[in-house]
């Protein structure tokens, strides 16, 4: 019955490698995201989709990329890692806001903890 | 300077003991604000949310907002080691859309028996 799921949960590679972190939602929200966590926990928003399309993208480096093959997925694919990319990745969702309750409280993932040596 | 200021602890309290945990903000846009709890190694749970001012209790926990301030705390009362947790406040400005929510880096909250 899990909510928000990703894999891998742990991830160790080298400089100049390309890896990719997957998610899946089974909640039935239309918007997904992507955040990242650092070593002192500060935890900022990368890339936000809805239905499909994207709606935020902070200053990201383009070696990141998102993709959503369908609502209930987001994928996040990191070409050339380098060593500041090392960080917990946590995945989220959230359904829209409505005038009744106006926010759409975002499910977190269990995260994925890269390292990169 | 971060938009969203959250001293990072840790903060060490006695079982039982009444715990405050606050953020400063600069964005007077923000309209939306949240405390999510992120226990070791899990991702954040969101625990209350409040629109613009006033407070608003739930059980133990209770989340005040002073906009004219740009304060916002989290009381927790009868502290209890299960607290022993990391807080994190969020906001969201409302005009833009809730969605993108802004961190302070984080209380880590120690609760001892």
């Amino acid at each position: 019955d899990t909510a928000v799921s990703q894999t891998p949960k742990y991830l160790v590679t080298q400089m100049g490698n390309d890896k990719s972190i997957k998610c899946e939602q089974n909640l039935g929200h239309d918007t997904m995201y992507w955040y990242k966590q650092d070593s002192k926990k500060f935890l900022k928003i990368m890339f936000s989709y809805n239905n499909k399309e994207l709606i935020i993208n902070e200053t990201v480096p383009n070696r990141f990329s998102p993709k959503s093959p369908d609502k209930a997925h987001l994928n996040l694919h990191i070409n050339s890692l380098e060593l500041g990319d090392s960080a917990v990745y946590f995945c989220a969702s959230s359904l829209p806001g409505t005038s009744g309750s106006p926010y759409g409280e975002q499910f977190f993932g269990p995260g994925t903890r890269l390292t990169v040596l | 300077q971060k938009e969203v200021e959250q001293d990072p602890g840790p903060l060490s309290v006695p079982e039982g003991a009444i715990v405050s945990l606050n953020c400063t903000y600069s964005n007077s846009a923000f309209q939306y604000f949240m405390w999510y709890r992120q226990y070791s190694r899990k991702g954040p749970d969101l625990l209350m949310y409040t629109y613009s001012s006033g407070n608003k209790e739930d059980g133990r926990f209770t989340a005040q907002v002073d906009k004219s301030s740009k304060y916002i705390s989290l009381f927790i009362r009868d502290s209890q080691p299960s607290d022993s947790a990391t807080y994190l406040c969020a906001m969201a400005p409302g005009n833009t859309g809730f969605q993108k929510l802004v961190f302070g880096t984080g209380t880590r909250l120690l609760v001892s028996p």
